[in-house]
């Protein structure tokens, strides 16, 4: 069973911080990582996706990826009190051909 | 643009009542189709997903079953509904490329059995 791992928080950062979500997944051959935002009583929505080493940024976000530590992070900049929600990370497990998810980081950005 | 319904948004159903809940996209051909289960504090479980009509792999036991009737529908059901059936069921869609698509979601019916 390949498994991602997340820190459940709840993450609590001030206005205008720097957010920093990790996530660890267990199988080495993974190629494809993707982040969702998830608000309280409503569904996933994509924010960004990864394929290659090194940073990908849109807007406030950059994604980072290092496959040889297995470790894939979101780094959201100027957080603001809409950004509070659970943030899921996901995997591309290519030999079932589905996304397996961590059970998301609670982010609550303070006021 | 692509759009993705499902219907009923919240539905509260007895034990051993029977279930069925639809999902529909809109604007796409031959779509990869998704039901997860999101219990409450928990991540997404995987129940069922379509590459195309009438084919259907379960990816859990249970009491559940899936169909896909026409190229964009897809319908969750139960003959008898237990109480651990509780949760958030969500619909997801992707492209089929084969490849890591990306996954959109529906807005999800939260359904609780009483």
């Amino acid at each position: 069973q390949k498994e991602v791992e997340q820190n459940s928080g709840p993450l609590s950062v001030p206005e205008g911080a720097i957010a920093s979500l990790n996530c660890t997944y267990s199988d080495r051959g993974s190629q494809s990582f993707f982040w969702y935002r998830q608000y309280s009583g409503k569904s996933p929505e994509l924010i960004m996706f990864i394929y290659s080493n090194g940073d990908k940024e849109d807007g406030r976000f950059t994604a980072q990826l290092n496959k040889a530590s297995q470790y894939v992070s979101l780094l959201i900049r100027d957080s603001q009190p809409s950004d509070s929600a659970t943030y899921l990370c996901a995997v591309w497990d290519g030999s079932a051909r589905q996304l397996t998810f961590g059970s998301g980081t609670q982010l609550t950005v303070l006021p | 643009s692509q759009t993705i319904h499902q219907w009923p948004a919240t539905l509260v159903q007895p034990v051993g009542s029977p279930l069925s809940l639809e999902c529909t996209v809109e604007g796409t051909s031959n779509p990869n189709l998704y039901w997860y289960r999101q219990a409450a504090g928990r991540g997404l479980q995987l129940l069922f997903y379509s590459v195309g009509i009438g084919q259907i792999s379960s990816e859990v036991p249970q009491n559940l079953s899936a169909s896909r009737p026409q190229d964009r529908q897809f319908i969750l059901s139960s003959k008898k509904l237990l109480l651990s059936d509780s949760g958030f069921y969500l619909c997801a869609w992707s492209a089929g490329t084969g490849g890591p698509d990306t996954q959109y979601f529906g807005p999800g019916t939260r359904l609780t059995v009483l």
